[in-house]
């Protein structure tokens, strides 16, 4: 059984730039969650998708946005990256969010905006 | 304001000595869950604590959830430099949201 897995590890852009980061879930799990997390800070809850459908958000602007796909992995977008973007964005599957469930999180990408 | 404040916010002990951290907040929550980062890693579960003064055990960890259900601590005997690490309690809002706390950053030196 495979785990959770990102891509890429680290990324560097610039302000103003968009960027996409990947995420395939563990086998079997239908819902991604991604966070961010700040240097020296928690995870914050950015969005969730279940069965392709967004399935709740944090509070974070519409900039931020998510695809997951039939086999369920899943894409997270940001548009016009500030500065306030660097951080490590994490994904985590579970097998269902109905559920108290146990959310399996990926190593993370590492996203720099210079 | 935070959900969920952790102290202490780091942790410098030598090998062998025990610890105790904590995850405190003003409202009640239904359950409760602590994870340890580790870097370059996502965090992992460690424990769920369910039940208003329930107490867990995971070889030298352990973690307890107040009576109240608004608290927890993870105490750690004899750390060993392997607890080395970010320490992550969080909380079930709502039906899909995980909201963390701050962290306890640990370090343990040999």
């Amino acid at each position: 059984e495979t785990g959770v897995t990102q891509s890429p590890t680290h990324l560097i852009k610039t302000r103003g730039q968009q960027v996409t980061l990947r995420c395939s879930s563990q086998s079997g799990h239908n819902t991604v969650s991604w966070y961010q997390q700040a240097l020296g800070q928690g995870p914050q809850f950015i969005f969730q998708y279940y069965r392709e459908e967004e399935n709740g958000r944090g509070n974070f602007p519409p900039r931020f946005s998510g695809l997951q796909f039939p086999n369920y992995s899943s894409e997270l977008n940001v548009n016009a990256l500030e500065l306030d973007d660097s951080a490590l964005y994490l994904c985590a599957s579970s097998l269902d969010f109905r559920g108290v469930d146990t959310q399996y999180f990926g190593p993370g990408t590492r996203l720099t905006v210079l | 304001t935070q959900l969920l404040e952790q102290s202490p916010q780091f942790l410098s002990i030598q090998e062998g000595e025990n610890l105790t951290v904590y995850c405190n907040s003003s409202s009640v929550f239904s359950s409760l869950q602590w994870y340890r980062q580790e870097p370059g890693e996502g965090p992992v579960l460690l424990v769920t604590v369910v039940t208003g003064g329930e107490v867990k055990k995971l070889k030298r960890l352990t973690f307890q959830f107040g009576d109240a259900r608004k608290d927890s601590s993870l105490h750690i005997t004899a750390a060993q430099p392997g607890d080395t690490g970010l320490y992550l309690c969080a909380v079930r809002s709502g039906t899909y949201k995980y909201i963390f706390g701050t962290g306890t950053r640990l370090k343990v030196l040999a």
